[in-house]
């Protein structure tokens, strides 16, 4: 399945099919990109992080594809189980400020999983 | 290794009154953020601490909010006077020193409730 972030905010997937959740970000002078996955009541959890200067990064059962031709990121799920249901947030670190670390945080992508 | 901590988990206040939400970074950490999030809707920033100062708080209102991070003890979203519009989700993050600072990571949140 995949979604288009901020145009298909709800994605549903049969469980063990792979999940592609796309993000779009506006700065080009961000250099910093991290997905996290929120459960309901709980607070954002890092899955997996990318630089400016990568264009693909992979972690357990996750890849994160940077285009910054088209500012556009992905985050695939491979065989998505269950436990991955949650809410997926793209989130950037823009450049432009010294000192500023602060991330600006994509719509979210609602991930359901089909047993 | 405790992660960020936050209290209360949930908080309810009448309108015009304060509310003092609490965030105990992570061990070893001495950045501090905080963000709002409403239902459905990503996180915004509000402002970026370290101990003792304000580095950004280009996220913050005007007025009726204020935060800090004293050399000792957590770091405080205080909210006078809440109005029903400040019932969301307010989650604290922290994040190491130095080379490291942009890797934050999530507390489970603060949920205000004003009636």
């Amino acid at each position: 399945g995949e979604s288009v972030g901020l145009h298909l905010p709800t994605l549903s997937v049969q469980e063990g099919d792979n999940s592609i959740i796309n993000c779009a970000y506006s700065n080009s002078a961000s250099d910093y990109f991290i997905w996290y996955k929120q459960e309901s009541g709980k607070g954002p959890q890092f899955i997996i992080d990318i630089r400016s200067n990568m264009d693909k990064r992979q972690g357990q059962r996750v890849t994160v594809l940077l285009n910054k031709t088209v500012k556009h990121l992905s985050l695939q799920i491979a065989a998505t189980q269950p436990g991955d249901s949650a809410v997926y947030f793209c989130a950037e670190k823009r450049e432009e400020q010294t000192g500023a670390n602060n991330l600006f945080f994509g719509t979210g992508t609602r991930l359901t999983v089909i047993p | 290794n405790a992660g960020v901590m936050q209290n209360p988990r949930h908080l309810v206040r009448r309108r015009g009154q304060e509310a003092r939400l609490r965030c105990s970074p992570m061990k070893g950490h001495s950045h501090v953020y905080w963000y709002r999030q409403l239902p459905e809707e990503g996180l915004k920033f509000m402002v970026y601490l370290q101990k003792e100062n304000i580095i950004d708080e280009s996220g913050m209102p005007k007025e009726r909010f204020s935060a800090e991070f004293p050399k000792e003890g957590p770091s405080i979203l205080r909210i006078q006077q809440v109005v029903r519009g400040d019932s969301a989700a307010y989650f604290c993050a922290s994040s190491p020193p130095s080379q490291r600072s942009y890797e934050q990571y999530f507390g489970p949140g603060t949920r205000l409730t004003v009636t």
